[in-house]
Formats: C-alpha cells, sequence, structure tokens
C-alpha cells in the first residue's frame, strides 16, 4: 500500500516558473526523502529531511516537513526544461521497519522551454 | 565510484518460465533493499537484506517470489511460474547499513512476460 500520496498528480509549467508538490503521509517516520524519476528507470536522490527538520535546501530545491500535518512539500525554484520527470515522496518508518521506503504515486512534472 | 548496477536492463519472457534478476550493490552498503514499479505507480517494497540475511521479506507478493545474498553483497531476485502480472520494473537499492541514510537506486529491469 503507498503511504505518500503526491499532490498534484501531474503539473505543467514554463520554465523560469516555480513548481510546488505535495506529499502527505499517514503514520509516524523517522525520515522523508525525495526522489526524480526520468523515462521510469532509476530514481534519483534529491534530499532527505528527518523527522526533527521542518525545512531544508539543496540548490534550487527547498524542502519543507510538517510532521503534526503529515505533510511535506517540495518546491523547485526557477525550472528548467531539464527538470521534466516524475517526482516520488518516500517515507521511512526507521529501524524497526528496516528503513525501507513507502514511495507515493508521485507527480509527473512537464516544464515547457 | 560504481553505482548499484541491474542486470539485464531489459528481460522478455514467456507466462510461466523461470527468471532470475541481478542486483550488484555499491561496495561496502550492507543494506539492500527490492522494489517492484508497475507503469504509473511508485515503487513497492519486495524485500529487505542486512547482510546476507532477508531481515524483511514482508513485500514479497507469493511464494513464486525469492531472492538471495549469499555473500552480502550481489543479490538475485527470482521468479517462479512467472505470471503477465509480474511485468513491472524492478528496482534495486542499496545503502550505507539501514540506518535511515538515504537509499541509492539502480537503474531497474524491465520484465515483459508475454
Amino acid at each position: 500500500s503507498q503511504q505518500g500520496e503526491e499532490d498534484p498528480q501531474a503539473l505543467s509549467i514554463q520554465e523560469g516558473e516555480n513548481a510546488t508538490m505535495n506529499c502527505s503521509y499517514k503514520t509516524s517516520i523517522n525520515n522523508l526523502q525525495w526522489y526524480r524519476q526520468n523515462s521510469g528507470r532509476g530514481l534519483v536522490h534529491l534530499i532527505l529531511i528527518r523527522s526533527n527538520e521542518r525545512e531544508k535546501h539543496s540548490g534550487r530545491l527547498r524542502v519543507t516537513l510538517d510532521t503534526s500535518k503529515k505533510s511535506s512539500s517540495l518546491l523547485i525554484t526557477a525550472s528548467r526544461a531539464a527538470d521534466t520527470a516524475s517526482y516520488f515522496c518516500a517515507t521511512d518508518a526507521g529501524s524497526a521497519a528496516g528503513n525501507k521506503l513507502t514511495f507515493g504515486g508521485g507527480t509527473r512534472v512537464l516544464v515547457k522551454p | 565510484g560504481a553505482g548499484v548496477s541491474q542486470t539485464p536492463s531489459n528481460k522478455v519472457t514467456e507466462k510461466g518460465k523461470y527468471v532470475e534478476l541481478r542486483c550488484d550493490p555499491i561496495s561496502g552498503h550492507t543494506a539492500l533493499y527490492w522494489y517492484r514499479q508497475s507503469l504509473g505507480q511508485g515503487p513497492e517494497f519486495l524485500i529487505y537484506f542486512q547482510g546476507t540475511g532477508a531481515a524483511d521479506d514482508s513485500g514479497l507478493p507469493n511464494d513464486r517470489f525469492f531472492a538471495v545474498r549469499p555473500e552480502g553483497s550481489v543479490s538475485t531476485l527470482k521468479i517462479q511460474r512467472t505470471e503477465r502480472g509480474d511485468s513491472a520494473v524492478y528496482l534495486c537499492a542499496s545503502s550505507f547499513q539501514a540506518s535511515g541514510n538515504e537509499q541509492f537506486f539502480g537503474p531497474g529491469t524491465r520484465l515483459t512476460v508475454l
């Protein structure tokens, strides 16, 4: 079963605009991770945010985490055509669960040049 | 250094056949995970190894699926009597211990059962 659910399912923007996608989950977590996937193949790790963190930045990426609302958001600023991909959030329930990841269904982002 | 590698990249088989999918994790990573991704969906957990032992196989859909990691490095996912519903991309990931660190994914094996 999918714990994380991304919203929206699809997003189309112009190059240079910002893209925001949200993730909601149901159970307590150790950390939450965001991944990017091109063409349905390998996943590229973007950011890991731990349960005691509220915000994290990496280049043009900004991730927030609200554990009280069980939600996270990923913001991509000044988007580029190369950002076109599917983005997934994944929750890690901790070592008791083997740190296995539970993924959402993803947000498909199209950045138009 | 080298990332996670998976072979073959594509596998086409007939219903009822046996297949093996191989994962070579990043050197030194003790934790290894298998996930399965159907078209348009997120990956779903299958099995997790810590060293040589399967620490959690709760995601395996049925007893036709089995995985091994005999020397604590390379892992093989084995599917017996394949069915059309087994068609998916099978992803392998490894991490430095199962300690809440990021998981590094391989490119996946696309399995098609005709």
